[in-house]
């Protein structure tokens, strides 16, 4: 199947610092990306659509000032999650859709301390 | 509008035996189904999909699922669990008439094989 790497695994950050992660499609063109959050137990919520060359499209109550997203490329999309706070530690992941199913970054673990 | 029910959080199974995660689904058109399994930090792993054809489908690990549409349902199967199967699994839907689109997921469930 297709590969979606992502990066990093995990970090960890002071309260107001900035983070980036990185999802790269490592075989195939990605025109169209999309990051999830997941929380503790639970199913994963979509917070934006990435779209080379052109802005993101965000998904109701996702700030698009704190949750930067950049595809500058058909195989990179960044997420950046601005003056992180605690509340925004969580496990991020992104995907894309080269065929009819989705694959899957390893996801990122934030920690903001 | 497009949803997912998985209407078990937790699954507990004896190693050996059979398995079910159920799944049902709503969707306008036809349905594009999918299961996904996660280990703990980790991303989605792709197990199967139902585009068109025959119902059974046949996926990785051994796992099976079968399309019923007058149910709306995708249940996953596997004849003989093993302990390594335990995991988060996650059943998807996208419409297929929706194109490049994020899929709908569940809310998981968490499989248990007890050896």
């Amino acid at each position: 199947g297709a590969v979606v790497s992502q990066h990093p695994s995990w970090v960890i950050c002071k309260s107001g610092t900035s983070v980036k992660i990185e999802c790269r499609s490592l075989d195939f063109q990605a025109t169209t990306m999309f990051w999830y959050r997941q929380f503790p137990k639970q199913s994963l919520m979509l917070m934006a659509t990435s779209n080379e060359g052109s802005k993101a499209t965000y998904e109701q109550g996702v700030e698009k000032d704190k949750f930067l997203i950049n595809h500058a490329s058909l195989t990179l999309s960044t997420l950046t999650v601005t003056s992180a706070h605690p509340e925004d530690s969580s496990f991020y992941i992104c995907s894309a859709n080269p065929n009819t199913e989705a694959f899957f970054g390893q996801g990122t673990r934030l920690t903001v301390v | 509008a497009q949803s997912v029910a998985q209407p078990e959080d937790q699954v507990n199974v004896a190693e050996g035996n059979p398995l079910t995660v159920k799944c049902t689904y709503s969707v306008s058109g036809n349905p594009y189904l999918f299961w996904y399994v996660q280990y703990p930090n980790r991303g989605l792993q792709f197990l199967l999909k139902y585009i068109t054809g025959d119902n059974l489908v046949k996926g990785s690990y051994g796992f099976e699922a079968e399309f019923n549409k007058s149910q709306t349902s995708f249940h996953l199967k596997k004849p003989s669990a093993l302990v390594s199967d335990s995991a988060l699994y996650f059943c998807a839907v996208r419409d297929a008439r929706t194109g490049n689109t994020p899929l709908v997921f569940g809310k998981g469930t968490r499989l248990s094989v007890i050896a």
